[in-house]
């Protein structure tokens, strides 16, 4: 069965850093592309970065800079390095796997992110 | 990169039929047949329902139906039942390595 869950989230200062994990099962994260999106309370979906399969990663503007995705194929474990925080990452974070052409056909439960002092 | 904009609610009665339309751009939704569709109960992940435009996944149902014209997609419910009832993202690859999420959509069923 293809599963992926993700852990780590938890309440950090702003200008803090976090790395969350994603571990998954039933398939190989070095040969699929893997997603992050995340959700602010009460609101809608965000796209945050994409890892493909050949180790490139992607991230949409508003944490360029700030973020890193990686993985550990050893391990079959997405990684989220987060850094600088601010109050306004803080959201629920969804690691997802991406099919062909794009359709992201398997999502964790997410990891809550708080960023506050 | 904006988010695709798509009504906040939207409401039908059982058995009816409702479209949910998601506005992009030219150089997003415009450009590419790169379209999917989530549903989101209340707490849950989000599910995929709808890929590449209009393809269903095993395991979805035949009520769910996708389409595309310029720079806006739709997805369509018919046969509306109370299971239906919660959130709905679109969303669109928009070149340079990027994905876009629709505002998403509240279905309430009367």
């Amino acid at each position: 069965e293809v599963q992926v869950v993700e852990s780590g989230g938890g309440l950090v200062q702003p200008g803090g850093s976090l790395t969350l994990s994603c571990t998954a099962s039933g398939f190989s994260v070095s040969a699929h592309y893997m997603t992050w999106v995340r959700q602010a309370p009460g609101k809608g979906l965000e796209w945050v970065s994409v890892l493909y399969d050949d180790g490139s990663a992607y991230y949409a503007e508003s944490v360029k800079g700030r973020f890193t995705t990686s993985r550990d194929t050893s391990k079959n474990t997405l990684y989220l390095q987060m850094n600088s925080l601010r109050v306004e990452d803080t959201a629920l974070f969804y690691c997802a796997r991406v099919a062909l052409n794009w359709p992201l056909d398997s999502w964790g439960q997410g990891t809550l992110v708080t960023v506050s002092s | 990169q904006s988010a695709l904009t798509q009504p906040a609610s939207v409401s039908g009665s059982p058995g009816q039929s409702i479209t949910i339309s998601c506005t992009g751009t030219y150089s997003d939704i415009g450009t590419f047949n790169l379209v999917s569709w989530y549903q989101q109960y209340p707490g849950k992940a989000p599910k995929l329902i709808i890929g590449e435009v209009s393809k269903r996944p095993s395991g979805v149902s035949h009520r769910f139906s996708g389409s595309k014209s310029g720079n806006t997609a739709s997805l369509t419910i018919s046969g509306l039942q109370a299971e239906d009832e919660g959130a709905y993202y679109c969303c669109s690859y928009a070149g340079s390595d990027t994905l876009v999420f629709g505002s998403g959509t509240k279905l309430s069923v009367l």
